[in-house]
C-alpha cells in the first residue's frame, strides 16, 4: 500500500507570492491533516479535512487555506508569503473515524526568500 | 534581538544500551497517545500507540508506558542501534480529535 505522497518536495518562493502544496493520502483514508514544522515552533496543526469538509482548524492566519477533493486528495495554499512561512509542511492521513493513528508524508520543504 | 529557537532535549546512549525517552502531556482528558520517530529530512514515522485504558504496550524492541496520574508517557527502546538515532515525538489526542505534539527529544546512538 502506498504511503502518503506530498508534492513538491522542495520549493523556493519569493515574499508576496503564493504557493500550493499537494497531498495524496493512503488509499482508503478519508481524513487529511496538515502541519507546519519549524525549528522554532515544532509541529503546529494547521487544519484537518474529512470528506471534503474542514473538520478542525489550528491557530494560523487566513493566508493559510486548504481543501479536499472527492478522491480525498488535499491541497493547502499559502498566499502573500512571508519569510516566517519557511518551514516543512507535513500532510498526514488517517481513516478518519474514531481515534486512529495518523500517518505522515515526507513533507514539502518551503523556503521563502 | 537574537531569536531563540526551540531547544530539543537530547539523549545520548551507547549502542546496545536501552533508551528511555520521556514526555509530559498537558490534557488529562487526552485518551490516545502515539510515539513518532523523525529522521533528518524525513516525515515523522509511527512507532507505537497506546490508549488511556492501558498503562503499557509493547512492540518490537519498543515499550510505551503511560502514567495517567502524573500525565507522563515514556518510550523505551531496547538494545538501541545506530539506526535509532532520530528525533522522537509524543502526540496526544484530546476529546476534540486533534493531535498535539511534544517538542521532541533528539536521540544520538554512539557506536
Amino acid at each position: 500500500k502506498a504511503g502518503v505522497t506530498q508534492t513538491p518536495r522542495y520549493l523556493i518562493k519569493t515574499r508576496g507570492q503564493q504557493v500550493t502544496l499537494s497531498c495524496s493520502p493512503i488509499s482508503g483514508h478519508r481524513s487529511v491533516s496538515w502541519y507546519q514544522q519549524t525549528p522554532g515552533q515544532g509541529l503546529q496543526f494547521l487544519f484537518e479535512y474529512f470528506s471534503e469538509t474542514q473538520r478542525n482548524k489550528g491557530n494560523f492566519p487566513g493566508r493559510f487555506s486548504g481543501r479536499q477533493f472527492s478522491n480525498s486528495r488535499s491541497e493547502m495554499n499559502v498566499s502573500t508569503l512571508e519569510l516566517g512561512d519557511s518551514a516543512l509542511y507535513l500532510c498526514a492521513s488517517s481513516p478518519g473515524r474514531g481515534r486512529n493513528t495518523i500517518y505522515f508524508g515526507e513533507g514539502s520543504w518551503l523556503t521563502v526568500v | 534581538g537574537e531569536s531563540v529557537g526551540l531547544h530539543l532535549p537530547t539523549l545520548s546512549v551507547q549502542e546496545g544500551d536501552n533508551s528511555i525517552i520521556n514526555c509530559a502531556y498537558s490534557n488529562s482528558a487526552s485518551d490516545y497517545f502515539i510515539w513518532y520517530k523523525q529522521e533528518s529530512g524525513k516525515g515523522p514515522q509511527f512507532i507505537i500507540d497506546i490508549r488511556s485504558n492501558m498503562d503499557k504496550r509493547q512492540g518490537q524492541r519498543v515499550t510505551v508506558l503511560l502514567n495517567k496520574t502524573v500525565k507522563h508517557l515514556s518510550l523505551q527502546i531496547a538494545a538501541t542501534q545506530p539506526g535509532d538515532s532520530a528525533v522522537y515525538f509524543c502526540a496526544e489526542m484530546n476529546t476534540g480529535n486533534q493531535f498535539y505534539f511534544g517538542t521532541g527529544t533528539s536521540l544520538t546512538v554512539i557506536p
